[in-house]
This record gives structure tokens, C-alpha cells and sequence, in this order.
């Protein structure tokens, strides 16, 4: 089993609204990561937990929130977002941060849209 | 400053044709190099990667790239492409610091096979 799973696939929430995307990953990866994107240009790097802790958080408005509740699972908190947060959420896994294994494993995205 | 560039934002290409997307990157520190691949409404895939070992990295769906540590260059190759192959494409580094890895994703290339 190789996979990133992702839900909601799609998410559409106002700007008063409190939800959370979740990803979960079955590979024994003890990094993992929220990337990002909007259309028409690449993943922008949020956040990296490495062994269930917070390693990076490139600058991320506050109300965005991670969480690791363990070595599987990974959530994003949403609170109060602008329409401009609206874009696809992705998740993605790797055995080490160092990557010197090999690759990020992606899921298939949250598309999130803010009203 | 670590970067990384892909040269062309769009190449259009005739099925069974040869193709050719460029990336170059630049680092002071050691790298590893990557190709994903991104089907529309879907999560980022894995092509190839180099690690270390042979400069010729052969990868999935018939794919292939140089490492050119000279030239900073590592350009993905594919000498038949089909309709299927239509998608994003993005070079991404891997810069290698005593803290761990970050992946830095070039702009992308949007290939487009036509029949």
C-alpha cells in the first residue's frame, strides 16, 4: 500500500466557518507535509512535522493550524479564512526529511473553495 | 540563493513525437533531483529521481533524465509521447542541509500532446 489518502476531496467553507482536511498514510513515513497550490503553479510549502514534531512552518498565517496526532495522520484546522485561501491542499509523505530515501509520496488534494 | 528554473512554461507537441522539458537549477549545497508529474484534478507523481550512481536516470512510463552537474542541468527526455502523457510537469531539488532536506519545485512545464 502506497498511498496518500485525503479528505475532503472538495471542501467549500465561508469565511466564519471552523473545518479541517485530513491525510493519513499507512507506509510507516515519519515525515510529513502540507503543501499548497493554486492553479497553474507549483506546491507552496507550508509545514514539515518530522517524527510526529513541528520541524518547519514557512511563515504560515495562524489560521492555519496543523496537528500529528501520530505517525499516520496529519489535519489542517481552518479558521477564518480569506477567499484568497482558496486553492488544492495537498499532503504528502517521505520515510525521512532528509529524502536522501527517495521521494515525496502525494495524495490527491483537497480542493478547498472560500466564500 | 538556491533555485530552479524550467525554461518553458508550455511545449505542444504532436503524439508520437520526441519531447523534451528543460530544467536547470542552482545550489551551493549538494542536491538531489526529481521529475513529478501532474495529471489534471490530481496529487503530484513521481517520474524519476536521482540520488547518486549513474547520470542516466531511467523512470516510469517510458521517461528518462540526465543529471548535468556541470551544466546545473537536469532535463527529462521521452522519445514516443502519447496523447496519455497530456500534464504538468515539475523539476524539483532537493537541497541538502544538516537540518534535513527542503524540495524546491520549479515553475512547471504544461505538456501537450496533440493527435
Amino acid at each position: 500500500d502506497t498511498e496518500v489518502t485525503q479528505t475532503p476531496k472538495h471542501l467549500v467553507m465561508g469565511m466564519t466557518n471552523k473545518k479541517s482536511l485530513k491525510c493519513e498514510q499507512h507506509m510507516g513515513h515519519r515525515a510529513m507535509y502540507w503543501y499548497k497550490q493554486k492553479a497553474k503553479k507549483p506546491p507552496e510549502l507550508m509545514f514539515v512535522y518530522s517524527y510526529e514534531k513541528l520541524s518547519i512552518n514557512e511563515s504560515v498565517p495562524s489560521r492555519f493550524s496543523p496537528e500529528c496526532p501520530n505517525s499516520s495522520l496529519l489535519n489542517l484546522h481552518l479558521h477564518a479564512l480569506q477567499p484568497e485561501d482558496s486553492a488544492l491542499y495537498l499532503c504528502a509523505s517521505s520515510q525521512e526529511r532528509r529524502l536522501n530515501t527517495g521521494e515525496l509520496f502525494f495524495g490527491e488534494g483537497s480542493r478547498l473553495t472560500v466564500l | 540563493a538556491q533555485s530552479v528554473t524550467q525554461l518553458d512554461s508550455q511545449v505542444p507537441v504532436f503524439e508520437e513525437a520526441p519531447v523534451e522539458l528543460r530544467c536547470n537549477y542552482s545550489s551551493s549545497v549538494s542536491v538531489y533531483l526529481f521529475w513529478y508529474v501532474q495529471y489534471p484534478n490530481q496529487g503530484l507523481q513521481l517520474l524519476l529521481k536521482y540520488l547518486s550512481g549513474s547520470t542516466l536516470v531511467k523512470g516510469i512510463n517510458g521517461f528518462e533524465a540526465e543529471f548535468n552537474k556541470s551544466q546545473t542541468s537536469f532535463h527529462l527526455r521521452k522519445p514516443s509521447v502519447h496523447i496519455s502523457d497530456t500534464a504538468e510537469y515539475f523539476c524539483a531539488v532537493c537541497m541538502i542541509y544538516n537540518q534535513g532536506g527542503k524540495l524546491i519545485f520549479g515553475q512547471g512545464t504544461e505538456l501537450s500532446v496533440k493527435p
